[in-house]
Formats: structure tokens, C-alpha cells, sequence
């Protein structure tokens, strides 16, 4: 089976740098992917990790470490509208979600 | 470009009444997915299609069904509702196996009274 633990909540302010970290316990995959949800509307693509490693993308940047079973999400120049939740998922055919981290950025 | 179309986006059914969410991409995608999501937690897969005439469970099958007559469209088929299928569920579809990047409809959100 597969299963995913990333920390429920994460609180941080306007301007600063947040890491949300997601481990993970599955038999083989081939990747690992980054939602953004903000409240009430559908999960949009930020970032996949096919390989081992950094991948940036403007003020966000993911990693992956296969070795560890362990990957982040790392958001850069915090805004107001970064508050949202944040989901990694596995990639075996199909995707398997955590259960998400709720971060609220303060001014 | 209208990307993946979820009807309807709310709805309220009684116990034990049956309907189907309709969901529909024109990206010509050949993988497509359902999710629910309840409050406050992650995606839980209920069923998945790798193309036309292929379907497959995922991990919360049961209660519902799934069919795939055409690439466009994807169906979810509600029998006998329990309060327990009080949820938002979502469509999504990817243009390929394991590239780890879905396209979600905005979702459909169904209360079971």
C-alpha cells in the first residue's frame, strides 16, 4: 500500500520562506506531485518531481529524495494569496493524495 | 478551451435515491479520474479510466460505478445514496500515464439527507 504524511497546519508571514515536507511509505513510484487548493475550488498542478532532486518554478521549488522517502514543497517571497492547502501525491498510474497542509500566511 | 466540465456543481439527494455526475474534458485526454474530497481531508480515488472501454477501481470503490463509452466523457453513477457519499467530487484527466500533473473540474458538491 501507499500512504503519505505531510503536517496538517503551517502558519508563516508575508514575506517569508515556508517548507512543508511530505513523507511517504509506498513500494515503488514514479513521482511525486504538488496541488495547490484554495478553499472550495479544485486542486491546481504546481510541480512534479519525476526524478530525484530540486525542480524550481518561480517562488516555488520541490524536492525529492527517494533514498529518504521524503520530499518538500518549498514557497519563497510569501503572499497573502499563497494561503491555501497543499497537497503532495505519489504517482504510480495514478495519483494518491496526502491529506494535505493548510498554510496561512499572516501579515 | 474549456478544460474539464463537472455538471452538476451542487445537488442534495435523499437516502437511497441513485443519480450520476456527468463529467466531460475536451483536451482529448485519455486518462481520466474521480476523486472526493471530504472537509478537510486529501483526494480519495473512487475510479479511473486509461482510455474509451477501460475502467479500473481505485481506492474507495464501493457505492459507485463508473463507465467510459467515449473519450470525452466520464460518468459517475451514485446507486442506492448514503449519507456517508455526502462529498465534493471531483473530475480530472491527463493527457498521459505518470506525467503527475491532472486537470481538475471545479467539482460537484452532493449532500445525502
Amino acid at each position: 500500500g501507499q500512504s503519505l504524511e505531510q503536517p496538517s497546519e503551517v502558519t508563516a508571514v508575508e514575506g517569508a520562506i515556508v517548507q512543508i515536507n511530505c513523507t511517504y511509505q509506498t513500494s515503488g513510484f514514479y513521482g511525486l506531485s504538488w496541488y495547490q487548493q484554495h478553499d472550495g475550488g479544485a486542486p491546481t498542478f504546481l510541480s512534479y518531481n519525476g526524478l530525484d532532486g530540486l525542480e524550481e518554478t518561480g517562488r516555488f521549488s520541490s524536492f525529492l529524495s527517494r533514498s529518504d522517502s521524503y520530499g518538500y514543497l518549498l514557497l519563497q517571497e510569501l503572499q497573502m494569496k499563497d494561503s491555501a492547502s497543499y497537497f503532495c501525491a505519489v504517482c504510480r498510474g495514478k495519483l494518491i493524495f496526502g491529506q494535505g497542509t493548510e498554510l496561512s500566511v499572516k501579515p | 478551451n474549456a478544460g474539464v466540465t463537472q455538471t452538476p456543481k451542487f445537488r442534495i439527494l435523499k437516502i437511497g435515491q441513485s443519480m450520476t455526475l456527468q463529467c466531460t474534458q475536451d483536451m482529448n485526454h485519455n486518462y481520466m479520474y474521480w476523486y472526493r474530497q471530504d472537509p478537510g481531508m486529501g483526494l480519495k480515488l473512487i475510479y479511473y479510466s486509461v482510455g474509451a472501454g477501460i475502467t479500473d477501481k481505485g481506492e474507495v470503490p464501493n457505492g459507485y460505478n463508473v463507465s467510459r463509452s467515449t473519450t470525452e466523457d466520464f460518468p459517475l453513477r451514485l446507486e442506492l445514496a448514503a449519507p456517508s457519499q455526502t462529498s465534493v467530487y471531483f473530475c480530472a484527466s491527463s493527457p498521459a500515464k505518470n506525467t503527475g500533473e491532472l486537470f481538475f473540474g471545479e467539482g460537484s458538491r452532493l449532500t445525502v439527507l
